[in-house]
């Protein structure tokens, strides 16, 4: 079965860049999501369709994916950026909706 | 309000069933597919299953393949879960998602959580 991985934990220093990544076999043929997650509240999207931002998400998110590895930028982060951040890979011709493991935002 | 609202959550023992209920509201229900996706604190979001717009296709994750039905109500725009042999492995918080084109989901409901325990 497709699996997809997630480092568990990342930290960054306020004003530095995050690259949160997302590895899965051949992911640069399918289509990548990634949501944010922050305690006693429903994830919310931050890029769809690997590279498009719902409103409201400040141009600092950006998304990029190669052949096997995804990746969501957020450019000087801030601490308001702290949050659990998981990727989606969706193939809909083989139904897969996958999400990763989840990557937890430490801002220091 | 564009909203998603889950119900039915609660505690149950290891065996039983539970029905979950999602709720829209104050948008084009019958348009958009939806789906189930459940959070763990072991083991972060999963989804669960999806159905389609006019509910002729759906299908769920392998875990819980001949245990979980989905169904929806385009007339009373709602979607239901229907949970049968459960196990502590499906202790989590239940959500109802909107789909978007290509997959992702832009709506989310607040939640419902089902806790298996003996």
């Amino acid at each position: 079965s497709y699996v997809v991985t997630q480092t568990p934990h990342m930290s960054v220093a306020p004003g530095k860049t995050a690259g949160i990544t997302c590895e899965g076999d051949n992911i640069g043929e399918k289509n990548v999501h990634w949501y944010q997650l922050r305690p006693g509240q429903p994830p919310s999207v931050v890029m769809y369709n690997v590279n498009d931002r719902p409103s409201g998400i400040p141009e600092r998110f950006s998304a990029s994916k190669s052949a096997n590895t995804a990746t969501l930028t957020i450019s000087g982060v801030d601490d308001g950026d702290e949050a659990d951040y998981y990727c989606q890979v969706v193939d809909l011709d083989n139904d897969q909706r996958l999400f990763g493991g989840g990557t937890k935002l430490t801002v220091l | 309000h564009v909203q998603l609202v889950e119900s039915g959550g609660g505690v149950v023992q290891p065996g039983a069933s539970l029905r979950l209920s999602c709720g829209g509201s104050t948008f084009d229900f019958h348009n958009h597919g939806l789906n189930w996706v459940r959070q763990t604190p072991g083991k972060g979001l999963e989804w669960v299953s999806y159905i389609s717009e006019d509910g002729t296709y759906d299908f769920v994750t392998d875990s819980v393949k001949g245990r979980f039905t989905v169904a929806r109500d385009n007339f009373q725009s709602t979607m239901s879960l229907q949970m049968n042999s459960l196990r502590p492995e499906d202790t989590a918080v239940y959500y109802c998602t909107r789909n978007r084109a290509g997959g992702s989901y832009d709506l989310w409901g607040r939640g419902t959580l089902v806790t298996v325990s003996s």
